[in-house]
């Protein structure tokens, strides 16, 4: 079974798009997360969400708008793509430990969502 | 904020040999150090990690140790097989509130050569 899964696995597309990539996890985990990694491998962190609600939202462009509408999805769209969004996108999961609010550490990635803007 | 430097961006090594890998942060209050490994096309995954409150972990060939004096953390991967032939990424975090980021170090690039 898959733990964290995204859909597409690849998707190519023309400058000016709007596009969705959409992540699922089947840990039970209370917090998700977009990554973005670039051509040299660089991961960074674009957001996060704790059962719904946004926690991190990184320096990123208001083209890309997170949503998550249960704690096992959190979806990524894009809005008029550019050519500099090409890139590998990963979803992952974590585990809150509840009371304290401290996440348990581990991060399970998704297979990842390689975007081709031309 | 965290920032964490990663050293080598490239290490080549016989196979059989041992291979280290050293990463910097700058945030004293981090507390939390993984290492993931990431195979050609594939997802990063946690290989071990370590928390402040201990020196040095050990996993079969993998080892990790921490100096939070001087804050920095290395990977030990002894005896190289094929097999680890892949993109390593250092990371710290303080873990300690909801916000609060995993940074990712740039990563390095491990070959294993025959």
């Amino acid at each position: 079974d898959t733990a964290v899964s995204q859909t597409p696995k690849y998707l190519v597309t023309q400058m000016g798009n709007d596009k969705s990539i959409k992540c699922e996890q089947n840990l039970g985990h209370d917090t998700m997360y977009w990554y973005k990694q670039d051509s040299k491998k660089f991961l960074k962190i674009m957001f996060s969400y704790n059962n719904k609600e946004l926690i991190i939202n990184e320096t990123v462009p208001n083209r890309f708008s997170p949503k998550s509408p249960d704690k096992a999805h959190l979806n990524l769209h894009i809005n008029s793509l550019e050519l500099g969004d090409s890139a590998v996108y990963f979803c992952a999961s974590s585990q809150d430990l509840g009371l304290a609010g401290v996440r348990r550490e581990t991060q399970y990635f998704g297979p990842g969502t390689r975007l081709l803007v031309l | 904020g965290e920032n964490v430097e990663q050293h080598p961006s490239t290490l080549s090594v016989q196979e059989g040999d041992s291979a280290v890998i050293k990463c910097t942060y700058s945030d004293s209050a981090s507390n939390y150090f993984p290492w993931y490994k990431q195979e050609l096309g594939k997802r990063p995954q946690l290989i071990i990690d370590i928390r402040s409150n201990v020196g040095e972990k050990k996993d079969q060939r993998i080892a990790v140790t921490l100096n939070k004096t001087a804050k920095h953390f290395s990977l030990h991967i002894t005896e190289t097989q094929p097999e680890d032939s892949a993109v390593y990424f250092c990371a710290a975090s303080p873990l300690t509130n909801r916000d609060d980021k995993i940074i990712f170090g740039k990563g390095t690039r491990l070959h294993i050569l025959p």
